[in-house]
Parts: C-alpha cells; structure tokens; sequence
C-alpha cells in the first residue's frame, strides 16, 4: 500500500533542542495525524489536524496541515528525555472507511 | 478516553498452532483495525472491519483471518502460525464516516513463533 514520505528517519539531539520532521505525499488528505511510540507500546495519538492550513499546538507539540493538503509538519520546542520515541505520521483521505496512510516513523533520540 | 485494549501483550506460539488475538474498545467505534509493525517495514494493515460481521482485506491478509461477532470486539486470527508472523501486532478503532480519521492503538500484542 502507499506510504507517506516521512524525514528525517531518525534524529539524534541535545536536550533543550527543537525538533522539526515533515510528511509528504502526492496524494492529498483531508486529516493529518501525528503519533508517538514508545518502546514496546502502541502508539498514541499527539496531534489531529483537519483543515488545511491548521496550526495545532499540544504542550510543546505544534502541528500544521499543509496549504496544498499533501504535507504536514510537526515541532517539538525544548526537548526532554522522555520524548525519546518514534513519531509517525499519518494521512486520511475521508472515506475509506477511517482508513489512514502511515509515514516510516522518525526515531527521535534525546541525550541528557 | 477512548480504550482499545487488547487481550496478551506477549505470546509466544509453535509452528502450525492456531493463534487469536483478541481486541476490545469501549467508545462504540464502527470501524475496528489489525495492523502488524516490523522494523524498517512500518504498519501494514492486515484487515479492518466497518460494521458488525464485515471485514475487509488489508495489504496484508494472507495467512490471517477475522472475527467480528459485536461491535466492540474485533479478533485477528492466524490459522496456523509460521515464524515470519513472528511480529507486534496493534488493534485499533476509529469512529464511524464522516467523524475523520482519527485512530486510536490499543497497547500491541508481542506474537513469537518458534
């Protein structure tokens, strides 16, 4: 199935860095979705964003569904240890039953 | 908060044997989701299920089966186990169209087979 073009893979940072990584497609969606993984967890939902050209912001998460709908962007402002993970990203196209299109993941490492 | 729990979070299986993995959500979601997670290959879809007793193939469905006998439940069955289904395994619901895309994981099921 499609996939979405998600970069940078993996990312290694100092603590108290912002973090940028991007999604996109040649598909347009009408939903973008952001989700972190722990080790060994499922993932879970950060941030939805419906509109094209919506900024979210969750905590120190901010979000922006792309102007032209095939592309999203995610930032994480002052990193912590704990945002050590996988964040994926996610495409929906409003039918197909809630169906979504995952991004491969950024491994996001933090060192203290 | 929306719940999706799943029944083993580790198992492991023989060669040849039936395995069910069981997932339950409680927010009265229409659609329900099985998708598997290896390393370099992201999630792959294996079936989802928009209604009670529906189902639909995934990108992956071959070697799995579905079960979904009520709303909330939603089974992943693999018919007879072989070591490259070793994998984590995710459950997930959505609400029904026209409530967006949202989908939420349950906490994944560790399958080995030996």
């Amino acid at each position: 199935g499609q996939q979405l073009n998600q970069s940078p893979q993996s990312m290694f940072i100092q603590e108290g860095e912002d973090v940028s990584m991007n999604c996109t497609s040649s598909s347009i969606f009408n939903t973008w979705l952001w989700y972190k993984q722990d080790p060994g967890e499922g993932p879970v939902l950060l941030i939805a964003l419906y509109k094209a050209g919506e900024l979210t912001s969750n905590g120190r998460l901010t979000a922006q569904f792309g102007i032209t709908r095939k592309d999203s962007f995610l930032n994480i402002s002052a990193s912590i240890p704990s945002d050590v993970g996988i964040y994926f990203c996610a495409g929906g196209s409003g039918t197909s039953y809630g169906k979504l299109t995952f991004g491969q993941g950024t491994i996001l490492t933090v060192h203290p | 908060d929306v719940k999706v729990t799943q029944s083993s979070r580790y198992l492991v299986k023989r060669t040849g044997e039936k395995v069910f993995l069981e997932c339950v959500q409680d927010m009265d979601h229409e659609n329900m989701f099985w998708y598997r997670q290896d390393p370099g290959l992201g999630l792959r879809l294996i079936y989802f299920s928009y209604d009670v007793k529906m189902k639909e193939k995934g990108d992956i469905p071959e070697g799995y089966s579905v079960s979904r006998e009520k709303k909330e439940r939603f089974s992943l069955i693999l018919e007879s186990a072989s070591t490259n289904q070793t994998s984590m395994y995710l459950c997930a619901s959505s609400p029904g169209r026209g409530s967006g895309n949202t989908i939420y994981f349950g906490e994944g099921s560790w399958l080995t087979v030996v």
